[in-house]
This record gives structure tokens, sequence and C-alpha cells, in this order.
């Protein structure tokens, strides 16, 4: 199977701009959740989406929206770029079953906010 | 992240050695945990993981031990090799209702002396 992947690798974006990361999971694999990595913050976690609805979000400002396709696909936006917006986004695939939670992230997309 | 953290922020051993990473969760519901292993460049790599009914799982040169009392996780490593060199992050999950979260700790730097 192939893996997580996430488009594009690289970004550099101005201030105030906006911004859309993609991410296709694992084939059959119905939850995506999104992370944001600093060197400061670590991992944090940024929403998760299961059959195109938002399951649960994490403490990011409104800035920050995703969504998920009928193909499981996801996007995430980011509006109005900040400095701090720099960061590693990850995404993470799952099966989401009750009784296991194991997710499989991609490579991450490398944002830079100037 | 704000509610698993970890005891050492960097370990070093030497190439042969058993290594073992701590950490301490905060909340006491989590019932699902997991290590990752993040190499630089590259998301997180899913290495083993463990639910609060268990106290002790053992995956191929890794083993993971649950202390619910005191709330705190080990990933040992048999036999550390040059390739085990990588950040090593334990991750707590809670469900309410539907949804489910994962928070990440921040993660201990392993080095592997030739």
């Amino acid at each position: 199977k192939a893996g997580v992947t996430q488009t594009p690798r690289y970004l550099i974006k101005t201030r105030g701009q906006q911004v859309t990361l993609s991410c296709s999971p694992i084939s059959g694999h119905r939850s995506v959740s999104w992370y944001q990595q600093t060197p400061g913050q670590g991992l944090q976690f940024l929403f998760e989406y299961f059959s195109e609805t938002q399951r649960n979000k994490g403490n990011f400002p409104g800035r920050f929206s995703g969504r998920q396709f009928s193909n499981s696909r996801s996007e995430m936006n980011v509006s109005t770029l900040e400095l701090g917006d720099s960061a590693l986004y990850l995404c993470a695939s799952s099966l989401r079953t009750l009784s296991s939670y194991e997710q499989y992230f991609g490579p991450g997309t490398r944002l830079t906010v100037t | 992240g704000e509610n698993v953290g970890l005891h050492l922020p960097t370990l070093s051993v030497q190439e042969g050695d058993n290594s073992i990473i701590n950490c301490a969760y905060s909340n006491s519901a989590s019932d699902y945990f997991i290590w990752y292993k993040q190499e630089s460049g590259k998301g997180p790599q899913f290495i083993i993981d463990i639910r609060s009914n268990m106290d002790k799982r053992q995956g191929q040169r890794v083993t993971v031990l649950l202390n619910k009392t005191v709330k705190h996780l080990s990933l040992q490593i048999a036999a550390t090799q040059p390739g085990d060199s990588a950040v090593y992050f334990c991750a707590e999950n809670f469900s309410s209702g539907s949804a489910r979260q994962l928070t990440f700790g921040s993660g201990t730097q392993l080095t592997v002396l030739p």
C-alpha cells in the first residue's frame, strides 16, 4: 500500500497570504488528522476529519481550517498567515476503529512564512 | 505538548547497549498510548502501542512498559543500533464519545554512539 502523501513538500509564503495544504491518506483509511510541529511547541493537534466531518479540533485560531472529501483526501487552509505559522504540517491517517487508533504520518509540508 | 512530557530531552547510548526512554502522561483517563520515532526530515513513524489494560508489550527489539499508578510510560530498545538515532515521542489517547485525540510529548533525542 502507498503511504500517506502530502503536497507540496515545501512552501514559502508571505505574511497575510493564505495557503492550502493537501493530504492523501492510505487507501481504505477514513480518518485524517492534522498536526503542527515546531521546535518550540512540539507536535500539536489541529483537527481530525472522519467521513467528511470534523470530529475534533485542537486549540488553534479560526484562521486554521480544513475539510475532507468523499475519497477521504483532506486539505487544510491557513488564512492571513503570520510569521509564527512557520512550521512542519503533518497529516496522519487512520482506520479509526474504536479499539485502535494507530496513525500513519506523511512526510509533512514545510511552510515558511516571511 | 502541554499534557505529556518527557523526563530527559536527550539521551546518548553506546551502540549495542539498551536504551530506555521515559515519558510522563497527565490524563488518568487515557486508554491508549503510542511511541513514535521521527528521523530528520521525515514524519513520525509508529513503533509500538499499548492499551491501558496492559502493563507491558513487546515488539521487535522494543518493549513498552505502562505504569498507570504513577502515569508513566517507557520505551526500551534492546541492542541499540545507529539507525535508532532519532527523536522519540510518546503520545496518549483519550476517548470522549466518538472523538479521539492524540496528545504528544515533547520528544527525546536519542543519539547512538559508535
